[in-house]
């Protein structure tokens, strides 16, 4: 799967606590990117990276925050969870520049209650 | 809003028969590409097609890109059952300094009958 390992892949948590998901790559890739998956929505991005420490929004980024310190890990923060946030979240890398096809990682499924 | 809409949200066809499946976007961009996502798992990328390039065969695969009117059509010829997936396009732009952003669509269904 491309050196991509997404963690942890199933995770319960209460409403108003914190959560960190962790996208692990090996392939060295500039690009990282953060969606989420929801029935009626598709995949929605959430956060992407362009290099270490360098970072910007997607299309639904409140109560999200990201960083990246190193190449091989994208951390995706829920500062407070919300029940809104029950999705999958799906990690992907890609290369860069005109060959921008992206890899993607078996995904994380986060429920909220 | 999403940049890429895919029409129909949902498709059935007999296994031998094609299926085409479109997508239409809002803004210039680098590329546009499709992906198959299997029921539970991550996307799987099919192919690219760049934007000065009007269609491309991979397989049993062909996209055409018309960005006049910005919009793409995946066709699958001779479907088999294994091809029931969810089909997503994808396009590329690129912001200033800010590199390249990859965004999808809703998606389409495609069940294939044996």
């Amino acid at each position: 799967d491309a050196g991509i390992t997404q963690s942890p892949r199933h995770k319960v948590t209460e409403t108003g606590t914190p959560v960190t998901l962790r996208c692990h790559q090996t392939e060295n890739h500039r690009y990282m990117y953060w969606y989420r998956q929801d029935p009626g929505h598709g995949l929605r991005l959430i956060h992407y990276s362009y290099g270490v420490k360098d970072t910007d929004k997607g299309e639904v980024s409140d109560g999200y925050s990201v960083s990246r310190s190193k190449t091989e890990d994208f951390l995706l923060t829920l500062e407070s969870a919300t029940s809104s946030q029950t999705s999958v979240y799906f990690c992907a890398i890609s290369v860069g520049g005109y060959r921008t096809e992206a890899f993607f990682g078996q995904g994380t499924r986060l429920t909220v209650v | 809003s999403q940049q890429g809409e895919e029409d129909p949200q949902a498709l059935s066809i007999q296994e031998g028969e094609n299926a085409t499946m479109n997508c239409s976007y809002k803004t210039s961009i680098n590329n546009l590409q499709w992906y198959r996502q299997n029921s539970g798992r991550g996307l799987v990328h099919l192919i690219l097609i760049r934007s000065n390039e009007r269609e491309k065969h991979s397989g049993r695969l062909r996209v055409t890109l018309d960005t006049s009117k910005k919009s793409s059509s995946l066709l699958i010829t001779a479907s088999r059952a294994a091809d029931t997936a969810s089909y997503f396009c994808a396009t590329d732009y690129r912001i200033k300094a800010a590199g390249n952003k990859l965004t999808f669509g809703g998606g389409t269904r495609v069940l294939v009958k044996p």
